[in-house]
């Protein structure tokens, strides 16, 4: 039984530019949250997407982005990179909205 | 907003000994639910137990154990018998149903020494 997967794994990009990350969900779950974690910090909820829609958002700006796919897989968009955004981007997913998270292994971002 | 405060950024045992994390938090919620989560290396974050606020018994996994004071708003991990593989960060975790988000605090970094 596959668990949370996320790719790439580590991803280095320049300021202005615009990344994608991506998650698979825990078979048999259906909604999916993204946090992020700054060095040394907790994690901090970006959003969640449950039946392809936003349910949740955290207090993050406009240029993160995402999307849910009808097979319940999820895309985290950044646009316009700043160098703050360097962090490690957890996905977590449930079944439905009140379960516990399963968390992937992340994709640390490094923004130069 | 709820807001989580580990007040220890590190902490250091020896092999087999018992070890307290500390966690408190602020709410105006009634329900809600509390978690320890673990962060090895790997940077997976992993389960280690759940605190449903209505159930007045604390929860206990193993060797892991919480002391749930819902009055004081405080919600601490014992860790007993100590294992070299429960180095890692703890975090506190916090969750409200209606908003459907953890709120996490800063971590804890534990060590547990040979």
């Amino acid at each position: 039984d596959a668990g949370v997967t996320q790719s790439p794994t580590h991803l280095i990009k320049t300021r202005g530019q615009q990344v994608t990350l991506r998650c698979s969900p825990k078979s048999g779950h259906d909604t999916v949250s993204w946090y992020q974690q700054a060095l040394g910090q907790g994690p901090q909820f970006i959003f969640q997407y449950y039946e392809e829609e936003e349910r949740q958002r955290g207090n993050f700006p406009d240029r993160f982005s995402g999307h849910q796919f009808p097979n319940y897989s999820s895309e985290l968009n950044v646009n316009a990179l700043l160098l703050g955004d360097s962090a490690l981007y957890l996905c977590a997913s449930s079944w439905r909205l009140n379960s516990p998270l399963h968390f992937g292994n992340g994709t640390r971002l490094t923004v130069t | 907003a709820q807001t989580v405060t580990q007040s220890q950024p590190e902490m250091s045992v020896q092999e087999a000994e018992t070890v307290t994390l500390s966690c408190t938090y602020d709410t105006s919620e009634s329900n809600y639910y509390l978690f320890w989560y673990k962060q090895p290396p790997s940077r997976q974050m992993i389960l280690v137990i759940r605190q449903e606020a209505y159930k007045q018994q604390n929860a206990t996994e193993n060797r892991f154990s919480v002391n749930f004071q819902k009055a004081a708003k405080s919600f601490s991990l014992k860790i007993s018998d100590s294992q070299l593989g429960d180095t890692a960060m703890y975090f506190c975790a916090f969750l409200d149903p209606g908003a459907q988000k953890l709120v996490f605090g800063q971590g804890t970094r534990l060590t547990i020494n040979p």
